[in-house]
């Protein structure tokens, strides 16, 4: 089964600054089938990028993404104050289907 | 307006059932694929199942043979039938809806908390 490792753990940056998240697989996952979520403390997971890089309705272009095989990034190009929250990847895996996150990464205020 | 709506849960103790109910407004469930998903207290998120068809059905290790999804198209409702359950059953559970050809859920309901304790 694959396994999704979201580093690093917690991210402290400012407003303004760029932030970068990683998630590396244990093996190769498909571009199709790799997404972001962003969540807040209460709140449902919030669709921000799928098929490696493809924005979401309604998400601001300060949201990236990229990758293949087994190593993918989200950018936040410049960090507002909104954009402090948990983020997850997770994967599509078939045969039989499942669905895996990681263990996601805090991004908070430094 | 598009959106999810979950209920059902509640306290319920360890060796009980519950049954969820997830909502659609604003499009047809039978024309989609849905899943549960639940997050214990201060953890991350965990997919629980999958309904495709009503023969093509999928869950994970932990919830086996204990849980069972369905879907009631006249209604436009998704629901998990949870049996036998346990204290780290204790979560929000969440549905959400999928994108075809693609692994994500672009579409999410607000979440209900099932808690598990004598």
């Amino acid at each position: 089964e694959i396994v999704l490792t979201q580093s690093p753990g917690t991210l402290s940056l400012s407003p303004g600054e760029r932030a970068t998240l990683s998630c590396r697989a244990s093996q190769s996952v498909s571009s199709n089938d790799l997404a972001w979520y962003q969540q807040k403390r209460g709140q449902a997971p919030r669709l921000l990028i799928y098929g490696t890089s493809n924005r979401a309705t309604g998400i601001p272009d300060r949201f990236g993404g990229s990758g293949s095989g087994t190593d993918f990034t989200l950018t936040i190009s410049r960090l507002e104050p909104e954009d402090f929250a948990v983020y997850y990847c997770q994967q599509y895996s078939g045969s039989p289907s499942r669905y895996i996150f990681g263990q996601g990464t805090k991004l908070e205020i430094k | 307006e598009v959106q999810l709506v979950e209920s059902g849960g509640g306290l319920i103790q360890p060796g009980g059932s519950l049954r969820l109910s997830c909502v659609a407004s604003g499009f047809t469930v039978s024309n989609t694929y849905m899943s549960w998903f639940r997050q214990a207290p201060g953890k991350g998120l965990e997919w629980v199942s999958v309904f495709y068809t009503a023969t093509t059905i999928y869950y994970a290790d932990s919830v086996k043979g204990r849980f069972t999804i369905s879907r009631d198209d006249s209604k436009n409702t998704l629901y998990l039938q949870m049996n036998s359950l346990r204290a780290e059953d204790t979560a929000v559970y969440y549905c959400a809806r999928g994108r075809p050809n693609y692994g994500d859920y672009f579409l999410w309901g607000q979440g209900t908390l099932v808690t598990v304790s004598s």
